[in-house]
């Protein structure tokens, strides 16, 4: 069935750190990627989305490439932000009714 | 602006208890979604619903229901609350049609059963 495994949190990086979350899946046919964000106390937000193969999804200096061959959906940013720290969620969209499979999501913290 | 509200924020309840959690969005969405959301399993669907009546068990329905009598408004009910039930609820709501696949959500409710 469909699903995403993400990487365990938690993750600490100091400020202009490089971050990468690694994100893969398991989906029947062409499944549209999703990374959402939870800043603390607030519910799940956007942060960018890829529906076919070789897309990139981009958003507040955050990026993410759809990449078929390696079913995964790596959530990168070249330089992180204290304000960033938030837990991230990969998701894929399944072939049931717009249902989402979210991964187990990854706490990041950002020192100063 | 997209706005999906919640009952409340927090809510303390006793085992054995009949709870409502409602949900009113206001984009005219077809799509609604309940989530569960605990520490170390991420979110965990209980039900969802795309249409008015109509819904659809999740992965852990157990102990819940929901209701949806109108477009706007998908309510969870946990019939006899008990202690495992203490969790951050979200709920949530999309379009239906190609592409229009993004989900919206609440602010959560944080549910204690004592």
């Amino acid at each position: 069935g469909d699903s995403v495994t993400q990487m365990e949190g938690p993750v600490t990086l100091s400020e202009e750190a490089f971050l990468t979350i690694n994100c893969t899946y398991t989906a029947t046919g062409y499944p549209s990627l999703f990374w959402y964000v939870q800043y603390p106390g607030e519910g799940l937000q956007l942060l960018l989305k890829a529906t076919k193969a070789d897309d990139k999804g981009s958003n507040k200096g955050f990026e993410a490439t759809y990449r078929k061959e390696t079913t995964s959906f790596h959530l990168e940013k070249g330089s992180v932000q204290v304000s960033d720290s938030a837990v991230y969620f990969c998701a894929l969209r399944g072939s049931t009714l717009g249902r989402l499979y979210f991964g187990r999501g990854t706490q990041l913290t950002v020192w100063p | 602006d997209v706005k999906v509200t919640q009952s409340s924020r927090y809510l303390v309840k006793r085992t054995g208890e009949k709870v409502f959690l409602e949900c009113v969005q206001d984009m005219d969405h077809e799509n609604m979604f309940w989530y569960r959301q605990d520490p170390g399993l991420g979110l965990r669907l209980i039900y969802f619903s795309y249409d008015v009546k109509m819904k659809e068990k999740g992965d852990i329905p157990e102990g819940y229901s929901v209701s949806r009598e109108k477009k706007e408004r998908f309510s969870l009910i946990l019939e006899s609350a008990s202690t495992n039930q203490t969790s951050m609820y979200l709920c949530a709501s999309s379009p239906s049609g190609q592409g229009k696949d993004t989900q919206y959500f609440g602010p959560g409710t944080r549910l204690t059963v004592l």
